[in-house]
């Protein structure tokens, strides 16, 4: 069945540091990748998000990269900050159905 | 903000009850997507619908429904509430359905309390 798993499930770092989440989907017809923000209490927010035909993207100190043939997804924060911390999902979806399969989340947590 | 509201924020009832979460999508967006977030499963998609006809199904229970109205707001309605329903109940909404890149727009979420 279509799964995705990430990791880890907890990182903490330094602040200017970076920080790297990985995912791992199953359904090799799965071909839009987002990274959901989620701050306690408050919604999912859309931080970025990558399709099947790019292997990488980036928006200022977020990035992420795509490896179709090994099934992962990577999602890289540079120069981390206090406010960066949440808990970030990765999620998988394909082509014929919109449905979002979410990882299990990272907590992510930056030190001053 | 981003554009997709939920009603009511907090919700206390008993088990056994019944109660209806409200959704309306951003303005322009056709397809409305209602996910469970609980502590031990996680965000996990229930439904969608796509300009009122129902689009896809999750491992949404029997006990749950939903549907979508001619102006585009949508409706879950809970059960036979069970202690386990319990969770934080998001909507989300895209301009499109299948066949695209659909950014899903989260709401606030309804958090939902069975005692």
């Amino acid at each position: 069945g279509e799964n995705v798993e990430q990791h880890p499930s907890t990182l903490s770092v330094q602040e200017g540091d970076s920080a790297v989440i990985k995912c791992t989907y199953s359904d090799s017809a799965s071909n839009y990748f987002p990274w959901y923000k989620q701050e306690l209490g408050k919604r999912p927010q859309l931080i970025i998000d990558i399709r099947s035909n790019v292997g990488e993207k980036k928006d200022q100190r977020i990035a992420v990269t795509l490896n179709k043939t090994a099934k992962h997804f990577s999602l890289h924060i540079t120069e981390t900050q206090p406010e960066d911390s949440a808990v970030y999902f990765c999620a998988a979806s394909k082509y014929d159905t919109d449905k979002l399969i979410f990882g299990t989340g990272t907590r992510l947590q930056v030190f001053p | 903000d981003s554009g997709v509201t939920q009603t009511p924020k907090h919700l206390i009832t008993a088990t056994g009850q019944r109660v209806t979460l409200r959704c309306s999508p951003r303005s322009g967006d056709l397809s409305v997507y209602w996910y469970q977030q609980s502590l031990d499963q996680g965000l996990q998609f229930l439904i969608q619908y796509y300009n009122g006809e129902e689009r896809a199904k999750g491992n949404i229970l029997e006990r749950f429904s939903a549907q979508q109205f001619p102006d585009l707001h949508s409706e879950l309605n809970l059960s036979s509430l069970e202690l386990g329903d319990s969770a934080l109940y998001f909507c989300a909404s895209s301009e499109l359905a299948g066949g695209s890149y659909n950014e899903q727009f989260f709401g606030p979420g309804t958090r939902l309390t069975v005692l």
